[in-house]
């Protein structure tokens, strides 16, 4: 079973922009990968952020971007914000069976 | 609106079986993918199952297969994860999610999740 890396965790300033990644055990993550992000804040329920690399879901706040950088899945946040402090996580699907990265946990500080 | 709804969790002994539903209003149901994500106390999510729109094609992570069963009945707007061979480590807030399509499967919508307590 392939594994899902992303960075434990990063911090970013207000204002800054920072990038988070997902890459695959099995090689270079790709459109066919689906790749998706969720965010999570403490006590809540997980919410979609991007879907299929670079979508965004009608609640995605536009400073939020994804893409495919260097081989691995990626999250950009552009002007980050007090409320962008959370975990956030991403999945690959591999002919139909996903898998979750361990999640990046983002400091807003 | 739509809405997702789980129910079914609980307290059950190790080797024990559980079935989980989830609900689905406010959207055409059979024409979506679903899936099962779980998240044990203070840690990661972790995808389990998914089903497509028609119920024909079923995928499960390994840490389950041969234990648990997805299922659906689109008659009834509903979802299952029928659990058996309960373990410690099943232990966990179990989400139902809704795909974006009939073979999309991956997590587009979220329920608030249902909470199965694996403990003698």
């Amino acid at each position: 079973q392939a594994v899902v890396t992303q960075e434990p965790s990063l911090t970013v300033s207000p204002g800054g922009t920072v990038t988070l990644t997902c890459g695959s055990s099995t090689g270079a993550v790709t459109s066919r990968h689906y790749p998706y992000w969720f965010q999570q804040k403490p006590g809540q329920v997980p919410r979609t952020l991007i879907y299929d690399v670079s979508d965004k879901h009608s609640w995605t706040p536009a400073r939020f971007s994804g893409s495919l950088l260097g081989g691995k899945a990626a999250l950009t946040l552009s002007g980050a914000q007090p409320e962008d402090e959370a975990e956030y996580y991403c999945s690959l699907f591999y002919s139909g069976v996903g898998i979750f990265g361990g999640g990046t946990k983002l400091t807003v500080l | 609106e739509e809405q997702l709804l789980e129910s079914g969790g609980g307290l059950v002994q190790p080797g024990g079986s559980l079935r989980l539903s989830c609900v689905a209003s406010g959207l055409t149901f059979s024409g979506y993918g679903m899936s099962w994500v779980r998240q044990a106390p203070g840690k990661g999510l972790e995808w389990v199952s998914a089903i497509l729109g028609s119920g024909d094609s079923t995928y499960y992570a390994n840490s389950v297969k041969g234990r648990f069963t997805i299922s659906r009945d689109n008659s009834k707007n509903t979802m299952y994860l029928q659990m058996n061979s309960l373990r410690a480590e099943d232990t966990a807030e179990y989400f139902c999610a809704k795909g974006r399509g009939i073979s999309a499967t991956a997590p587009y919508s979220w329920g608030q999740g249902t909470l199965v307590t694996v403990s003698s």
